[in-house]
């Protein structure tokens, strides 16, 4: 079946640090990916649509400017942490439909990112 | 997208069906019934989907009532490794399918030995 990874699985940082996480379909162009997080003992909530080619679209209450996300091509999208605080410690997610229609997503393994 | 209702966890003995309720009373008629599992500490899987008919494959099976405002998600023969969080997630399909998904809070299923 269709492959996502994510890298990387885990990462610390220190509080004021960016922190990139990638996000690739391994056998699948997708021109749409997307992520959530997840916060302990709660479910998934989506952040945001990466488009390739075009602006990301977020999610209501989400800021774009703290959470970049760059779609450089077709298998790879890219979220960037920005100036990470401890309440952004969390199990980030990312999903991609392969081709059209999108009915059924693949999600990547999850990169667990504590800031310290 | 409708929203859905799961009970918050279930038991279920290793070797027996575990049968997953989900009531989604206000599903529309292009809206697709879809189930996903997290097992802890990893992405979610796709499981199965269906529109109206029952459905089958190779994971579990999916029954959608007549009316469509519940369905129940049967994994034939649990076995430990099926302990996981089960989502229910109704969406629309075709021209209007954004392909975002949207988890509710799910049924956790601890299989037990």
């Amino acid at each position: 079946g269709a492959v996502v990874s994510q890298h990387p699985s885990r990462v610390i940082c220190k509080s004021g640090t960016s922190v990139k996480i990638e996000c690739r379909s391994l056998d699948f162009q997708a021109t749409t990916m997307f992520w959530y997080r997840q916060f302990p003992k709660q479910s998934l909530m989506l952040m945001a649509t990466s488009n390739e080619g075009s602006k990301a679209t977020y999610e209501q209450g989400v800021e774009k400017d703290k959470f970049l996300i760059n779609h450089a091509s077709l298998t790879l999208s890219t979220l960037t942490v920005t100036s990470a605080h401890p309440e952004d410690s969390s199990f980030y997610i990312c999903s991609a439909p392969p081709g059209l229609p999108r009915e059924t997503q693949y999600f990547g393994p999850g990169t667990r990112l504590l800031v310290l | 997208d409708a929203k859905t209702t799961q009970p918050t966890s279930m038991d279920c003995a290793e070797g027996r069906a575990a049968n997953l309720p989900c009531n989604h009373s206000t599903i529309s008629g292009n809206e697709y019934v879809y189930w996903y599992r997290q097992i802890h500490s990893q992405g979610p899987q796709y499981i199965i989907h269906g529109l109206k008919n029952n459905e089958t494959n190779e994971m579990a099976s999916l029954i959608i009532t007549e009316d469509r405002k519940s369905s129940t998600l049967i994994l034939p023969h649990a076995t430990l490794r099926d302990t996981a969080v089960y989502y229910c997630i109704v969406r629309l399909h075709g021209s209007s399918n954004t392909g975002k998904l949207i988890f509710g809070q799910g049924t956790t299923l601890q299989v037990k030995p």
